[in-house]
């Protein structure tokens, strides 16, 4: 079974602390994503990676930075935590449509991370 | 930029009864269409697609979209719910941005089911 796997389902950190969360795939997907979720807003793209080393930024990429060092891997960083990042973090994958079969088209998602800074 | 619009963000239906969740999208340019469902503290999961052909979509656990060009909608619908399909809705279109496509959300609608 295809997966995304998101190594934390709850983290609890301090406003100031770096956080990382990490993802990985195991699809070999060239792209992969990082979304914030909250009530009322839905999704919003924080950074997305095309390639290895390669990153974009969303609409919301402040205060956020992005690290993909293996295909398998991307990892969202908050430099200095606050409580406004308080929210559940999904991350993504996918193929560019055109590489294959169209019913792999679109993103697999994790199970996300519920982040609080206190 | 591409943008979604899922009218109404909350939808209470009773058991049984037909429900429609709406979804409209701004491009002039026939996007790859997707509805994701999302149960309570879980990731996303894909209920069905639109990529071409044929413009009624079948999905999992029942549901279907029809993919409308000339109004821009795909909208989502189920003949008789059931309770565990309680949960919050997404529709989502593609965009390209540097080459890579990349799927904007709508801000959801939560479907209630009751008994």
């Amino acid at each position: 079974d295809v997966k995304v796997t998101q190594s934390s389902r709850y983290l609890v950190k301090r406003t100031g602390e770096k956080v990382f969360l990490e993802c990985v795939q195991d699809m070999d997907h060239e792209n992969m994503f990082w979304y914030r979720q909250d009530p009322g807003l839905g999704l919003r793209l924080i950074y997305f990676s095309y390639d290895v080393k390669m990153k974009e930024k969303g609409d919301i990429p402040e205060g956020y930075s992005v690290s993909r060092e293996k295909k398998e891997r991307f990892s969202l960083i908050l430099e200095s935590a606050s409580t406004n990042q308080t929210s559940m973090y999904l991350c993504a994958s996918s193929f560019n449509p055109g590489q294959g079969d169209p019913a792999n088209y679109g993103y697999t998602f994790g199970s996300g991370t519920r982040l609080t800074v206190v | 930029a591409q943008s979604v619009t899922q009218l109404g963000s909350h939808v209470s239906v009773s058991e049984g009864a037909l429900v429609l969740l709406r979804c409209n999208y701004s491009s002039s340019v026939p996007p790859y269409l997707f509805w994701y469902v999302q149960y309570p503290n879980q990731g996303l999961q894909l209920l069905l697609k639109y990529t071409t052909g044929a413009t009624l979509v079948k999905g999992i656990n029942g549901f279907e979209a029809e993919f409308n060009k000339s109004q821009t909608s795909f909208h989502l619908r189920k003949p008789s719910v059931h309770i565990s399909d309680t949960a919050e809705y997404f529709c989502a279109v593609s965009e390209v941005t540097s080459g890579t496509y990349k799927y904007i959300f709508g801000t959801g609608t939560r479907l209630k089911v009751l008994a």
